[in-house]
């Protein structure tokens, strides 16, 4: 799976739109790029997820680069509750990927009021 | 719909002791997972099972073992927990399929260890 690198904190105002940067310069043709989030000590909880078009679904948007090799997923209205660890994920789709996803560091997002 | 409900979610060992956590899914699931999670890292994958019966090695196997005796129960053990076993484990689950949205798991809500 390609490697992907996202900054280790980001702080954003409250009602504001957030947006958490990925790169991912090594993607493959069939690598799709996830997004999942974690809030403090609960499990993760998958966001959404892209190919190459821009994706949208109650939670989130994900945009795509032109060439594949980075992403940004926005929270359009953040609220304090979004305040968590936010993971970009590439991984293959088809196939493998049995053995799981990698979780790497991710990016904190502290939601200022 | 409970979704993947993990149990314990606290306990506490002694170095030697054994113990099993315990998670069930209801969303008829194929794939399950076993994750550990130690302080300002991401998770890393111990096991894994594709179906009842069968279970393979993640990333971090070692001083645990797991069971699938039944498709909704994904068992973790540690036969003498020691004290760098202290960890949040969390459990995962998904379906088998080759669509997009594959990788989309659903987890538990962790157990905590602590290994005195």
């Amino acid at each position: 799976d390609a490697k992907t690198t996202q900054p280790t904190s980001m702080d954003c105002a409250e009602g504001r739109a957030a947006n958490l940067p990925c790169n991912h310069s090594t993607i493959s043709g069939n690598e799709y790029v996830y997004w999942y989030r974690q809030i403090h000590s609960q499990g993760p909880q998958y966001i959404i997820h892209g190919l190459k078009n821009n994706e949208t679904n109650e939670m989130a948007s994900l945009i795509i680069t032109e060439d594949r090799k980075s992403s940004t997923l926005i929270l359009p209205h953040a609220t304090l509750r979004d305040t968590a660890v936010y993971y970009c994920i590439v991984r293959v789709e088809s196939g493998g990927g049995a053995d799981g996803l990698t979780f790497g560091k991710g990016t904190h997002l502290i939601i200022q009021p | 719909n409970a979704g993947v409900t993990q149990t314990p979610k606290f306990r506490v060992l002694k170095t030697g002791q054994s113990m099993t956590l315990l998670c069930a899914q209801d969303m008829n699931h194929e794939y399950m997972y076993w994750y550990r999670q130690d302080p300002g890292m991401g998770l890393r994958l111990i096991h894994y099972s594709v179906g009842e019966g069968t279970t393979a090695k993640g990333e971090v196997p070692d001083g645990y073992n797991v069971s699938r005796l039944k498709k909704q129960n994904f068992l973790l053990g540690l036969e003498s927990a020691a004290p760098s076993q202290t960890s949040v484990y969390f459990c995962a689950s998904r379906f088998i399929t080759r669509a997009p949205g594959a990788n989309v798991l659903t987890f538990g809500a962790g157990s905590r260890l602590t290994v005195l």
